[in-house]
């Protein structure tokens, strides 16, 4: 099926840095979607975005939807230790609601 | 407060034994979904339903069953066909409408967990 590659697949970093993530595919996507999951929960939504080069932010979050809309990323600013978690993107393809998932990415931030 | 529930939070099979999860929003959202997370794997979805009375098959239907009398509840069966059940499974809802009907928002979960 369909595949998102996300990377990195984990990062180890100190608070207060910065974090960049991405999510890259093959194919072209309407919609990508950046969710946050902790232990034992589920994902919770930090930015949906829905228009080629659409940059978002949301506080120390911001995303951007690539210009070729086969790809997006996620950077987070000065780092701090609850957004220690694993990070999802996710796409919709044609706008059918049923959205694909990279693998997340899992964030461990030292103090 | 509108939102997604799922219950139970952790839930034990025996073997060849039949499971319901249950999942239930009030946010008046006419589709929803179930997705399975096995450890340190995206989620992969099971089964979804655009419209009351009417779901379709996700990519690993196999073992599940589903139904959707009610805009509400959404209900996943875990049957004993499903070989290897444990996992975290997860429900989602989203609008179903315009532009924004793929913004999905998540349950917080139900561990499922076999004996």
């Amino acid at each position: 099926g369909q595949q998102l590659n996300q990377s990195p697949q984990s990062m180890f970093i100190q608070e207060g840095e910065d974090v960049s993530m991405n999510c890259t595919s093959s194919s072209i996507f309407n919609t990508w979607l950046w969710y946050k999951q902790e232990p034992g929960e589920g994902p919770v939504l930090l930015i949906a975005l829905y228009k080629a080069g659409e940059l978002t932010s949301n506080g120390r979050l911001t995303a951007q939807f690539g210009i070729t809309r086969k790809d997006s990323f996620l950077n987070i600013s000065a780092s701090i230790p609850s957004d220690v978690g694993i990070y999802f993107c996710a796409g919709d393809l044609r706008n059918t609601g049923k959205l694909i998932f990279g693998q997340g990415t899992t964030l461990q931030v030292k103090p | 407060d509108g939102g997604i529930t799922q219950s139970p939070k952790y839930l034990f099979r025996k073997e060849g034994q039949n499971v319901t999860l249950s999942c239930e929003q009030n946010l008046n959202h006419d589709a929803m979904y179930w997705y399975r997370q096995d450890p340190g794997q995206g989620l992969r979805l099971i089964y979804y339903s655009q419209i009351v009375n009417d779901f379709q098959k996700g990519d690993i239907a196999e073992g599940y069953s589903v139904s959707r009398e009610k805009k509400e509840s959404f209900p996943l069966t875990v049957t004993s066909a499903q070989k290897n059940p444990t996992a975290f499974y997860l429900c989602a809802s989203s609008t179903g409408r315009g532009r924004i009907q793929e913004t999905q928002y998540f349950g917080p979960g139900t561990r499922l967990l076999v004996l």
